[in-house]
């Protein structure tokens, strides 16, 4: 069973695009993170969200976390080809002791083209 | 910076061969990860270690070992390699941010910083 539901799964847009990026769960999240990964690297770290309702920015990029910490989206505005790789979302279980254990989502394969 | 390195970032291997896989981090984390990547499965947790010499299951940890004998170093052991272990290995360390008290509870949060992975293929 996936706990993180992560949607799409692949995106191709063209540059200038804004696009949207969805992570769904039933579980409560103490946090969420959002990571990105390139062919060949692991994955970087992006943003961390704790509190529910709670929106950061990151340049053109706008992360949510869910009011219920149980869902968070990633959008992009105005896309570039530099934005391209794999999309990440991960969730430490609220409750117990989790050791900073996380849940992955499927991933988001975006590519943006010139 | 955090730093995560793995030792390989690709190995090839015989089918029935001993495996070592390892990862190093310089940041004094007391959480270490392994995680196998595959193409539609996302990242799948295999074994962590909170403390020396202390290991959990993590979701899929048969044909795997680990071994945590420093706190900087982690290592993930395939004991017979078989072809369906082919993957990207990821290594990752954490440690606990804390974040205050609410509600008369205290809150935290871990943040993971991955090595940059080993590409594993088993013929």
């Amino acid at each position: 069973t996936q706990l993180l539901e992560q949607s799409p799964q692949f995106l191709s847009i063209q540059e200038g695009e804004n696009l949207t990026v969805y992570c769904n769960s039933s579980s409560v999240f103490s946090s969420l993170q959002w990571y990105r990964q390139e062919p060949g690297e692991g994955p970087v770290l992006l943003v961390t969200v704790v509190t529910g309702g709670e929106v950061k920015k990151l340049k053109r990029l706008t992360f949510q976390f869910g009011d219920a910490r149980k869902d968070s989206s990633l959008h992009i505005t105005a896309a570039q080809p530099g934005d391209t790789g794999l999309y990440l979302c991960a969730g430490e279980r609220a409750g117990g002791t989790s050791y900073g254990k996380l849940t992955f989502g499927q991933g988001t394969i975006l590519t943006v083209h010139p | 910076d955090v730093k995560v390195t793995q030792s390989s970032r690709y190995l090839v291997k015989r089918t029935g061969e001993k495996v070592f896989l390892e990862c190093v981090q310089d940041m004094d984390h007391e959480n270490m990860f392994w995680y196998r990547q595959d193409p539609g499965l996302g990242l799948r947790l295999i074994y962590f270690s909170y403390d020396v010499k202390m290991k959990e299951k993590g979701d899929i940890p048969e044909g795997y070992s680990v071994s945590r004998e420093k706190k900087e170093r982690f290592s993930l052991i395939l004991e017979s390699a078989s072809t369906n272990q082919t993957s990207m290995y990821l290594c990752a360390s954490s440690s606990l941010f804390r974040g205050g008290v609410a509600e008369g509870a205290f809150w935290g949060y871990t943040e993971a910083f991955f090595g940059q992975g080993t590409r594993l293929t088993v013929v």
